[in-house]
């Protein structure tokens, strides 16, 4: 079955570093992936997806994405953090049939100041 | 223009009541979902439903009745409630085939069971 691993549970950045979040899908064909963000008491916001083409991809927010199937990984990266972007997020991976959205266990990124 | 949009957004209920969510989504998609969200931020698929049909039931509760009556809504009763209940729930919609596929997930509904 598809299944995706976000091996960081909490990551800290100080303010104007960049990020990267892991993220490792488990899929036998093309997958095709998506990156989720949830500010807290708020609801599921796109930031980008991945279905074939260009393996970098490019999101709202600044934030983009880089598809390496030779790594099994969809990772997100953003070149300068914002404190706004204080939030959780989520890898998610469509399962075969396109029946459902498969998430990670999510990654709760921190901004110091 | 909200494109899902769930009702309530917060619910305070006590065990052993039953209660309802509802779910709409204005954009012509064609199959909807409900996630439940845990307490470590969990997301897991309940139901799925493709044109009023359920196709996906993720081995929950019988307590647990989703109803659809058109591809637009899809509603979630919850019969005699537990404290394990407690949760977000999402709707979402989806319509595969589309050069915009993608999943739109409603604000989410904070159940609390007392």
């Amino acid at each position: 079955a598809q299944s995706v691993t976000q091996p960081d549970i909490h990551i800290t950045v100080s303010e104007g570093a960049s990020l990267e979040l892991r993220c490792n899908y488990s899929y036998g064909a093309t997958p095709y992936l998506f990156w989720y963000v949830q500010s807290p008491g708020q609801g599921l916001q796109l930031l980008l997806k991945y279905f074939s083409g260009d393996t970098l991809v490019q999101g709202i927010k600044g934030f983009e994405a880089e598809f390496k199937r030779s790594q099994s990984s969809f990772n997100l990266r953003k070149p300068s953090v914002h404190w706004s972007d204080a939030a959780e997020y989520f890898c998610a991976v469509v399962n075969t049939g396109f029946q459902k959205l498969v998430f990670g266990t999510g990654t709760r990124l921190l901004v110091s100041p | 223009d909200t494109a899902v949009s769930q009702t309530p957004k917060y619910l305070v209920t006590q065990m052993g009541n039953d209660k309802s969510i509802k779910c709409e989504q204005n954009l012509g998609h064609d199959t909807m979902y409900w996630y439940k969200q845990d307490s470590k931020k969990f997301l897991k698929i309940m139901f799925s439903y493709n044109n009023k049909e359920l196709i996906i039931n993720e081995t929950v509760p019988n307590r647990f009745s989703p109803k659809s009556p058109d591809k637009a809504h899809l509603n979630l009763h919850i019969n005699s409630l537990e404290l394990g209940d407690s949760a977000v729930y999402f709707c979402a919609s989806s319509q595969a085939g589309s050069e915009n596929y993608g999943y739109t997930f409603g604000s989410g509904t904070r159940l609390t069971v007392v």
